[in-house]
C-alpha cells in the first residue's frame, strides 16, 4: 500500500507571497491532518480535515487555511508568507482517526 | 489544553544497551497515546501506541507503559541497535468526538554508539 505523499518536498518562497501544499493520503484514509514543525515550538497541530469538512483547527493566524478533495486528498494555504513560516510542513492521514501516518513533509524556507 | 513534556531531549547509549524515554501529560482526560520515531529527512513513523484502558505493550524490541493516575507514559526499547537512532516523539490525546488530536512532546534525540 503507497504511503501518504506530500508535493513539493521543497520550496522557497519570498515574504508576502502565497503558497500551496498538497497531501495524497493513504487510500481509504479520510482524515487529513496537517502539522508544523520547527526546531523552536516543536510538532503544532494546523488542522484536521474528515470526509471534505475542516473537523478541528490548532491555533494559527487565519493565513493558514487547507481544504479537502472528494477523494481525500487535501492542499493546505499560507498566506502573506512570513519569516517565521520557514517550518516542515507535515501530513498525517488516518482511517480511524487515531493512528496517524505522516508523510515526509514539505519543507518551506521563506526569505 | 494539554500539554506534554518528555526527558531526556537527549539520550546516548552502547549497542545492545536500553533505552528509556519519558512522558508525562497534564490532561486526565486523554486516552491515547502514540510514539513516534522520525529519522532526518522524513516524517515521524508510528511506531508503537497505547490506550488508557491498558497498562503495558510490547512489540518486539519496543514496549511502552502507562500510568494514568501519575499521568506518566514511557518507552522502553531493548538491545539497542545503531538505526534505531532517530528523534522519538511522544504524544497524548483524547478521541472527543472521533478526532485524535495528538499534543505531541519536544522529543527525544536518541544515539546508539556502535
Amino acid at each position: 500500500k503507497a504511503g501518504v505523499t506530500q508535493t513539493p518536498r521543497y520550496l522557497i518562497k519570498t515574504r508576502g507571497q502565497q503558497v500551496t501544499l498538497s497531501c495524497s493520503p493513504i487510500s481509504g484514509h479520510r482524515s487529513v491532518s496537517w502539522y508544523q514543525q520547527t526546531p523552536g515550538q516543536g510538532l503544532q497541530f494546523l488542522f484536521e480535515y474528515f470526509s471534505e469538512t475542516q473537523r478541528n483547527k490548532g491555533n494559527f493566524p487565519g493565513r493558514f487555511s487547507g481544504r479537502q478533495f472528494s477523494n481525500s486528498r487535501s492542499e493546505m494555504n499560507v498566506s502573506t508568507l512570513e519569516l517565521g513560516d520557514s517550518a516542515l510542513y507535515l501530513c498525517a492521514s488516518s482511517r480511524t482517526g487515531s493512528e496517524q501516518y505522516f508523510g515526509p513533509g514539505t519543507r518551506l524556507t521563506v526569505t | 489544553g494539554e500539554n506534554v513534556e518528555q526527558h531526556p531531549s537527549t539520550l546516548s547509549v552502547q549497542e545492545g544497551d536500553s533505552a528509556v524515554i519519558k512522558c508525562t501529560y497534564s490532561d486526565s482526560a486523554s486516552n491515547y497515546f502514540p510514539w513516534y520515531k522520525q529519522e532526518l529527512g522524513k516524517g515521524p513513523q508510528l511506531i508503537i501506541d497505547i490506550r488508557s484502558n491498558v497498562g503495558e505493550k510490547k512489540d518486539q524490541r519496543i514496549a511502552v507503559t502507562l500510568n494514568k493516575t501519575a499521568k506518566h507514559f514511557s518507552l522502553h526499547i531493548t538491545e539497542t541497535q545503531p538505526e534505531d537512532s532517530a528523534v522519538y516523539f511522544c504524544a497524548a490525546s483524547n478521541g472527543a468526538g472521533g478526532s485524535y488530536i495528538p499534543t505531541f512532546g519536544r522529543g527525544t534525540s536518541l544515539i546508539v554508539h556502535p
